[in-house]
């Protein structure tokens, strides 16, 4: 059974605070692993796809880190904003697949 | 526009009453997906589908069905729903590739309570 933690479960931090989060998965078979933001009553939305070890992915302020010889994934978020607030998800592909329980983000004014 | 459309958004049903979630893509995906949030756990893959004719269980299939005799649409069947499966319900296309390489297109979810 595939393992996929992220953590912490849930953040507050201020309105230009930076911060990171993480996404622990299996080391092997690693095929590849999504990062998604999930804003509540609205749907998942695709971040970063992420395939090889060592691939850094941005998108504005929001960055990610990808190391799949120790399995883990870093999201960063860079002077972070109230719209920020959000779910974010990590989605982990080897021969099967498995969804974290996420990081619930909440940036205070 | 590109998207995923899933109806209803939300239903409140009695238990035993056979009820469809509709999902329909319009972005030629070949992977279609079903699955269940509930509190304190990740999304949870019930059923997949690689292509028209094609589908999978997934983690969690036990209460439900699906079909895909066309390639844009995937419903999810409960054939006798219980309480149990009160949740968040979300479909989900990628392009190919069981998703791996594209990343997911969800739909905007069905939350459904079986009383």
């Amino acid at each position: 059974i595939l393992n996929v933690e992220q953590s912490p479960q849930s953040l507050h931090v201020q309105e230009g605070d930076s911060t990171n989060f993480t996404c622990s998965f299996p080391s092997s078979n690693f095929y590849a692993l999504h990062w998604y933001r999930w804003e509540t009553a609205k749907s998942p939305e695709a971040l970063f796809v992420m395939t090889l070890n060592g691939d850094e992915k941005k998108k504005g302020r929001i960055s990610a880190t990808l190391n799949t010889k120790e399995g883990y994934s870093y999201l960063y978020i860079k002077g972070s904003q109230p719209e920020d607030s959000a779910t974010y998800l990590c989605a982990f592909f080897s021969t099967d697949m498995r969804f974290g329980a996420g990081t619930r983000l909440t940036v205070k004014p | 526009e590109a998207q995923v459309t899933q109806n209803p958004r939300y239903l409140i049903t009695v238990t035993g009453k056979k009820l469809t979630v509709t999902c329909s893509q319009n972005m030629n995906h070949e992977y279609m997906s079903w699955y269940r949030q509930d509190p304190g756990l990740g999304l949870r893959q019930i059923y997949y589908s690689m292509n028209v004719e094609v589908t999978d269980k997934g983690d969690v299939p036990e209460g439900y069905k699906v079909s895909r005799k066309e390639k844009r649409n995937f419903p999810l069947i409960l054939e006798s729903p219980s309480p149990n499966q009160t949740s968040l319900y979300f479909c989900a296309s990628s392009l190919t590739d069981r998703g791996r390489s594209h990343g997911y297109t969800f739909g905007s979810g069905t939350r459904l309570t079986v009383v």
